[in-house]
């Protein structure tokens, strides 16, 4: 079993839709939870940090930890044409920092016009 | 623009060559890591650099090395390449090693293509 578990995709919504993004981890000492999103032809670049269990929010996204299913959420509202990308999962022990990252494959979400 | 600045980005060569790639991390960052990229494995930690200093290794082949250098610009060298070899290279940069907030910043990545 990987550590971080993440749907490959492609997952295609229609503008407008609320997307729900997931992944799964089988490591409990994970603390620190992050989102990256990744355009084609880009490097990821950091779109939410949440540290142990709870909700986040930033204008239309929101991260979601629970720990105790070693599940974590990113929402998208109101998607964008711009959305689409993949999202990539990412986790690391307690002391944070970049150190560590585990990745998980990444989401490739097509939002349409 | 992340700041972080990745030589050369496309790059194609033989089976059993060798290739240098190159990479300028954010203006201050000290820590320099090295992630490969590709379909079946998705993003694979390779090596972390911090001032110079080796910090961590992931899953590096032993064909593959890397350096910091003392202005802080990293170099990875890949050897004896197969066709395995093929993927997106991306080099990070980090303004703290061991706290902060886990975010990296990713140049755009080298292509290298193995035939």
């Amino acid at each position: 079993q990987k550590e971080v578990e993440q749907d490959p995709g492609p997952l295609s919504v229609p503008e407008g839709a609320i997307v729900s993004l997931n992944c799964t981890y089988s490591n409990s000492a994970f603390q620190y939870f992050m989102w990256y999103r990744q355009y084609s032809r880009k490097g990821p670049e950091l779109l939410m940090y949440t540290y142990s269990s709870g909700n986040k929010e930033d204008g239309r996204f929101t991260a979601q930890v629970d720990k105790s299913s070693k599940y974590i959420s990113l929402f998208i509202r109101d998607s964008q044409p711009s959305d689409s990308a993949t999202y990539l999962c990412a986790m690391t022990y307690s002391g944070g920092g970049a150190d560590g990252l585990t990745f998980g494959k990444g989401t490739h979400l097509i939002i349409q016009p | 623009d992340s700041g972080v600045t990745q030589t050369p980005k496309h790059l194609i060569t033989a089976t059993g060559q060798r290739v240098t790639l190159r990479c300028s991390p954010r203006s201050g960052d000290l820590s320099v890591y090295w992630y490969q990229q590709s379909l079946d494995q998705g993003l694979q930690f390779l090596i972390q650099y911090y001032n110079g200093e080796e910090r961590a290794k992931g899953n590096i082949l032993e064909r593959f090395s890397a350096q910091q250098f003392p202005d802080l610009h990293s170099e990875l060298n890949l050897s004896s390449l197969e066709l395995g070899d093929s993927a997106l290279y991306f080099c990070a940069s980090s303004s703290t090693s061991a706290r902060g907030t886990g975010e990296l910043f990713f140049g755009e990545g080298s292509r290298l293509t193995v035939l």
